[in-house]
């Protein structure tokens, strides 16, 4: 059972283009979670996905954050017009759907490291 | 609201010592409580998981934490470090019951001493 993966692994922008971050959740997982690492910081939750829906977005940055988890497909973060403090580590988590005894304990990625030079 | 407060964000300790990393929690909710391991350019592997069940809990790789809700911690202990138990360890809470994203502490870089 292959793991959350996440691509690409390593993304270098310049100031101002946009970045994709893709994540493809664990099989049989409908939950999806960003979140964002920066230099010395812990890990900040950004955002919470479900197929088509967005549950949660209270981390979100207000302006040029965006994210969606299609039907079919990977969930997408997208960052438009980066800047250098969007430099960070960005790591994808998935649970699996609710029912009985579920304690929605979330499987990281391996992250997308962006660099924006 | 929640929050998570590591103490210590550097913790030395001799191959073959007791493992001591600190959590103390908040929460408004009973929470669900979890430990992280993160090694260099990795992701995180979850360690152990507290869900209202057992106070003491067991995990992978020998670690296991209690959750004292008097003094609101959940502190993780190893009885004997190994080299290669050298990582970075983060503390995260969650509303219990819910499928919230999680409130991580800012992490404990554990080092190993030979």
């Amino acid at each position: 059972n292959a793991g959350v993966m996440q691509n690409p692994r390593h993304l270098v922008r310049r100031r101002g283009q946009e970045a994709r971050l893709r994540c493809s959740p664990m099989k049989g997982h409908s939950h999806v979670y960003w979140y964002r690492q920066l230099p010395e910081e812990g890990l900040k939750f950004m955002v919470y996905l479900q197929k088509e829906n967005i549950i949660d977005e209270s981390g979100m940055p207000k302006e040029r954050f965006s994210a969606e988890f299609p039907k079919e497909g990977p969930s997408i973060l997208r960052i438009q017009q980066v800047v250098r403090g969007d430099s960070a580590a960005y790591f994808c988590a998935s649970s699996p759907p609710g029912g009985v005894a579920t304690t929605y304990e979330q499987y990281f990625g391996p992250g997308t490291r962006l660099t924006v030079t | 609201a929640q929050s998570v407060t590591q103490l210590g964000s550097h913790v030395s300790v001799s191959e073959g010592a007791l493992v001591l990393l600190r959590c103390n929690y908040s929460s408004s909710v009973p929470p669900y409580l979890f430990w992280y391991v993160q090694y260099p350019n990795q992701g995180l592997q979850l360690l152990l998981k507290y869900t209202s069940a057992a106070t003491l809990v067991k995990g992978i790789n020998g670690f296991e934490a209690e959750f004292k809700k008097s003094e609101t911690s959940f502190h993780l202990t190893k009885p004997s470090a190994h080299m290669s138990d050298a990582a970075e360890y983060f503390c995260a809470v969650q509303s219990g019951g819910g499928a919230d994203g999680l409130t991580f502490g800012k992490g404990t870089h554990l080092i190993i001493q030979p």
